[in-house]
């Protein structure tokens, strides 16, 4: 069946390079999607790629896409304390009905 | 900017009780969703909706009912809460299937 995979945690010291990673199985998707959720709060989004680009760049953010594997990250540059989150990757169903999330990465950044 | 709200940020029922959460958006939107979140086991599609009364049951629908009367509003409902629902609830919308999610703030729900 159709699944996203993310690894659950990731530890940084500010100021470093954050990279997270997410493997997916079947998708229809236009675009795959990067959502931040901070404490107590919803999903927000992040960023987005289109489906036939391999790098979006915005800002610290870098998003790499390789279709061929199926894999998706997402690097921040100069990670802050103020990154620090659970961060989601979500591509389309294959029926293109609605989004399908992985588990989450919480990221923790140090000072 | 999209808006997505939901009626409250922190809920106490108890067992047994009936329990409506709702879910308003101010796009336009023809999609809605609730999806409950663990920790562990990440977001999980309760119920979605393509369009006003129509519904589709999402990955656990069990022990839930949606209602979706108007366009701009879409509401859970748990008929007879258990503690097992104990969890965060998350709304969205988007203005196509499969498309650009948006997020309410999310109900944190604690059934006693």
């Amino acid at each position: 069946g159709e699944d996203v995979e993310q690894s659950l945690f990731l530890s940084v010291r500010e100021g470093d390079s954050s990279v997270i990673n997410c493997t997916y199985t079947d998708s229809s998707s236009t675009y795959l999607y990067w959502y931040k959720q901070e404490p107590g709060a919803g999903l927000q989004l992040l960023t987005y790629i289109f489906s036939n680009m391999d790098m979006k760049q915005d800002q610290r953010l870098t998003v790499l896409l390789n279709k061929k594997d199926k894999h998706l990250s997402l690097r921040i540059a100069d990670t802050q304390t103020g990154d620090s989150a659970i961060y989601f990757c979500a591509v389309a169903n294959q029926a293109g009905t609605a989004l399908i999330f992985g588990k989450g990465t919480t990221l923790s950044v140090s000072s | 900017d999209v808006k997505v709200t939901q009626s409250s940020r922190y809920l106490v029922k108890r067992t047994g009780e009936k329990v409506f959460l709702e879910c308003v958006q101010d796009m336009d939107h023809e999609n809605m969703f609730w999806y409950r979140q663990d920790p562990g086991l990440g977001l999980r599609l309760i119920y979605f909706s393509y369009d006003v009364k129509m519904k589709e049951k999402g990955d656990i629908p069990e022990g839930y009912s949606v209602s979706r009367e108007k366009k701009e509003r879409f509401s859970l409902i748990l008929e007879s809460a258990s503690t097992s629902q104990t969890s965060m609830y998350l709304c969205a919308s988007s203005p196509l299937e499969g498309d650009t999610q948006y997020f309410g703030p999310g109900t944190r729900l604690t059934v006693l």
